[in-house]
């Protein structure tokens, strides 16, 4: 069964460095989302993107954050400079084209440690 | 505003059914949804309604929905000890794409 993958599992990284999480989308699905859970809470809605370009976004996804499709199968999000606060684990999910498009399916996850 | 709530904790004993119950604010989302996450894993998509129907069986799942009272829930049939997980309610207000989760049910299955 295909399924959204991403790396790495586990990142680690200095406060005000710069960090690249990939996602690899299900093939043929077209929207595709960031999420995060920071330990002990809610999971949050970052981002949708959809026919390249950001569709919705959250407060909590300012100017520090972006995402990108850089090639056709890969779905990115980058922290320009890491906070403390942005310790979490952060999700990647896309959706099929049609009949269920709010139908996401979510990967195993990155847990990302700022020090 | 955007809320779904769900209570934080069950403990049920192997083989006796669970109610997992959530309740949402958002009477325009067109699909509800449950995920299950598994210690250390990811979101697993388990069920989910269309906002039109009031039941929907899978097995040894029943999704109910009371959309008068916003209250949507869960029903595991024969619980199992590979059922212990946090389940999550979720709602996309407006029927737009963005999940709204709830808080998270930590079930936990005793023998």
């Amino acid at each position: 069964e295909p399924e959204v993958t991403q790396t790495p599992s586990h990142q680690v990284t200095q406060m005000g460095q710069e960090v690249i999480l990939r996602c690899v989308p299900i093939s043929n699905h077209l929207y595709f989302y960031w999420y995060r859970q920071i330990l002990g809470q809610k999971v949050e809605f970052l981002v949708s993107f959809y026919n390249n370009e950001i569709s919705e976004k959250s407060e909590i996804f300012d100017d520090q954050f972006s995402v990108e499709r850089p090639d056709g199968s890969n779905f990115t999000l980058k922290i320009r400079s890491t906070k403390l606060e942005d310790s979490a684990m952060y999700f990647c999910a896309s959706s099929p084209p049609s009949g269920t498009p709010d139908t996401q399916y979510f990967g195993p996850g990155t847990r990302l440690t700022v020090l | 505003g955007e809320d779904v709530e769900q209570s934080l904790f069950l403990s049920v004993r192997e083989g006796d059914s669970s109610v997992i119950n959530c309740t949402y604010t958002d009477s325009s989302s067109t699909y509800l949804y449950w995920y299950k996450q598994e210690p250390g894993a990811g979101l697993q998509l388990l069920t989910y309604i269309f906002s039109n129907m009031d039941m929907k069986q899978d097995q040894r799942l029943t999704v109910l929905l009371n959309k008068k009272d916003k209250h949507l829930s869960l029903r595991i049939a024969d619980t199992q000890t590979g059922d212990s997980a946090i389940y999550f309610c979720a709602e996309t207000p407006g029927g737009y794409n963005k999940l709204i989760f709830g808080a998270g049910t930590r079930l936990a299955v005793h023998p």
